[in-house]
């Protein structure tokens, strides 16, 4: 599978949008992007996947960008209950494995 | 969304003593689970995969006779910790997939703290 890089923290004021960087240069045409989050000492929570076109649900947008080597999460207004690490990852959808990088840790502050 | 439940949340045991957790799918036939174990501050690291009825894969450094798998229904897999001692410490988790598309459904996770 494709490996991601993300920053290992974020800071986010609160209200405020929360733009979480992901790069997969060497993700293959049948990957999706898939975005988790873990709040502590809690199992992962999923939050949303796309493979080529932007997408938008009631918890976050995520932006491919159109050569789909990198993607951007937005949590558009970050409350502090958002504070987690956020882990992006790619894979093939019909395949049953997912492995998890070191993810982003955010902090939302007040 | 599908619901994976775990228990315990949280256990201790005493080294050298054997433990079970259980992952159950609430609401869907799971055809395949995963464990996995995390670590303080660290990412989460994939055991194992099992579907039902069958043996469990393990990843590579992961000891089968140590972390036994059972996945007799298409509702119910268990970990079972033997001979558990202190490095064996760690969070554990579960999901569940229910076939095509593989989604992945996590449970809430397993404390162990082994003293």
């Amino acid at each position: 599978d494709a490996k991601t890089t993300q920053p290992p923290s974020m800071d986010c004021a609160e209200g405020r949008a929360a733009n979480l960087p992901c790069n997969h240069s060497t993700i293959s045409g049948n990957e999706y992007v898939y975005w988790y989050r873990q709040i502590h000492s809690q199992g992962p929570q999923y939050i949303i996947h796309g493979l080529k076109n932007n997408e938008t649900n009631e918890m976050a947008s995520l932006i491919i960008t159109e050569d789909r080597k990198s993607s951007t999460l937005i949590l558009p207004h970050a409350t502090l209950r958002d504070t987690a690490v956020y882990y992006c990852i790619v894979r093939v959808k019909f395949r049953n494995d997912m492995r998890f990088g070191a993810g982003t840790r955010l902090t939302v502050k007040p | 969304g599908a619901v994976v439940s775990q228990h315990p949340s949280r256990v201790i045991c005493k080294s050298g003593t054997s433990v079970k957790i259980e992952c159950r799918s609430l609401d869907f036939q799971a055809t395949t689970m995963f464990w996995y174990r995390q670590f303080p501050k660290q990412s989460l690291m994939l055991m194992a995969t099992s579907n039902e009825g069958s043996k469990a894969t393990y990843e590579q450094g992961v000891e089968k006779d140590k972390f036994l798998i059972n996945h007799a229904s298409l509702t119910l897999s268990t970990l079972t910790v033997t001979s558990a001692h202190p490095e064996d410490s760690s969070f554990y988790i579960c999901s569940a997939s229910g076939g095509a598309p593989y989604e992945q459904y996590f449970g809430p996770g397993t404390r162990l703290t082994v003293t």
